[in-house]
């Protein structure tokens, strides 16, 4: 089955940087949806994106739809201790009358002080 | 709202016992969803339902079976249990998928 693909796996960085991660697919998709997943928890939705090239913010978080809708990219900027945890990426498509999602292998984030 | 519950949080079976993970929603959603999730691979799609009485096959569905009887609940049945099934169980639900499914805390699942 397909998998899309996060890079980096996974990143160290210092509280005030900026963050990006990136997702990529050789489907199209018609939503984009950015995760975000605490040790021990369930995956939490920080951003949705429903047209190609849509650019959304959600408090320091910005995520933006590809314009070949293959790809999608999420911005944090000015880290903090809290934004720790493990970030996916997730297409939607519709094939008949199935909606899905499919996951990417997701990036996890450390920020230290 | 309770949201997406799910019960046990942790479970331990020996190879071939079968036994059933619950899930629950209060939110009048009609899509549910089972999610595995294992190291380095994401979360992969088991079975979904879009609504009480339809369900269909994910991305990796042998070995479990999921029912529809009504709108809140969606059990997951493990026949006999493998070592393979080792993983941490998420099940989802949403009012449709393009707006985000919701997830529960997951069922850390150990077959021994």
């Amino acid at each position: 089955g397909q998998q899309l693909n996060q890079s980096p796996q996974s990143m160290f960085i210092q509280e005030g940087e900026d963050v990006s991660m990136n997702c990529t697919s050789s489907s199209i998709f018609n939503t984009w949806l950015w995760y975000k997943q605490d040790p021990g928890e369930g995956p939490v939705l920080l951003i949705a994106l429903y047209k190609a090239g849509e650019l959304t913010s959600n408090g320091r978080l910005t995520a933006q739809f590809g314009i070949t809708r293959k790809d999608s990219f999420l911005n944090i900027s000015a880290s903090i201790p809290s934004d720790v945890g493990i970030y996916f990426c997730a297409g939607q498509r519709t094939t008949g009358t199935a909606s899905k999602l499919t996951f990417g292998t997701g990036t996890r984030l450390q920020v230290t002080l | 709202n309770a949201g997406v519950t799910q019960t046990p949080k942790f479970q331990v079976l020996k190879t071939g016992q079968s036994m059933t993970l619950q899930c629950a929603q209060d939110m009048n959603h009609e899509y549910m969803s089972w999610y595995r999730q294992d190291p380095g691979m994401g979360l992969r799609l088991i079975h979904y339902s879009v609504g009480a009485g339809i369900t269909d096959q994910g991305e990796v569905p042998n070995g479990y079976n999921v029912s529809r009887s009504t709108t809140e609940d969606f059990p997951l049945r493990l026949l006999s249990a493998a070592p393979s099934q080792t993983s941490v169980y998420f099940c989802a639900s949403s009012r449709e998928t393009r707006f985000g499914e919701n997830f529960g805390p997951g069922t850390r699942l150990t077959v021994t």
